[in-house]
């Protein structure tokens, strides 16, 4: 099955321990990216992948970081998590070409205490 | 600055009634569109896209969105709503400013279908 995993789904951690989220697609997307959804503000970019090696900053990249060694996994890490980095999280990937759609993962609930 | 609106926090409708949820959308250049779903602890799902050709583009599940130019609107439609609806959607615009195929969201809108 064609499909975007995230783990962990939910996460409670406390300020300043790194944490990893990791993202997998089986779809063999060159495009993926990383978003975060917080209540009325709707799903906002924090950095995105062309392909293996090549990875950018969206609208909100403070505090988080990404690497993309290899096509299937684009991992993102916040080296000392603050509680405003509290929200659900979004894996996606596509096709390169502008005009595709995204293929979303499930989501992990990150709470920073 | 490129940007998504949706004016309705919540859509209420009748099962079997008509629905419409709305999006405005302002870019620079030809637009993309995408509606997405969301039900509860899920991720987005996509519904359907608008990039040439139609205005009126048909998608999953029954859903249809129309796409006027002089008013830059891409509103979402369904003939008859059931219950199974009711969810958190996303209408979103191509980022041509960034390569690739990054989108931006509008802030969603609920929709409520009772029975």
């Amino acid at each position: 099955e064609a499909q975007v995993t995230q783990n962990p789904r939910y996460l409670i951690t406390v300020t300043g321990k790194k944490l990893t989220v990791t993202c997998s697609q089986n779809m063999n997307h060159e495009y993926m990216s990383w978003y975060r959804q917080d209540p009325g503000l709707g799903l906002r970019q924090i950095y995105y992948s062309m392909n293996v090696e090549v990875t950018d900053k969206g609208d909100v990249p403070e505090g988080y970081k990404v690497s993309r060694k290899e096509k299937r996994n684009f991992p993102l890490i916040l080296e000392s998590p603050s509680p405003n980095q509290t929200s659900l999280y979004f894996c996606a990937s596509s096709w390169g070409h502008k005009y595709n759609e995204q293929f979303f993962g499930p989501g992990t609930r990150l709470t920073v205490l | 600055a490129q940007s998504v609106a949706q004016p309705e926090d919540q859509v209420n409708v009748a099962e079997g009634n008509p629905l419409t949820v709305k999006c405005t959308y302002s870019v620079s250049g030809n637009p993309y569109l995408f509606w997405y779903v969301q039900y509860p602890n899920r991720g987005l799902q996509f519904l359907l896209k608008y990039i040439t050709g139609d205005n009126l583009v048909k998608g999953s599940y029954g859903f249809e969105a129309e796409f006027n130019k002089s008013q830059t609107s891409f509103h979402l439609k369904k003939p008859s709503a059931l219950v199974s609806d009711s969810a958190l959607y996303f209408c979103a615009v191509r980022d041509t400013s960034k390569a690739g195929t990054a989108l931006i969201f509008g802030k969603g809108t609920t929709l409520s279908v009772s029975s």
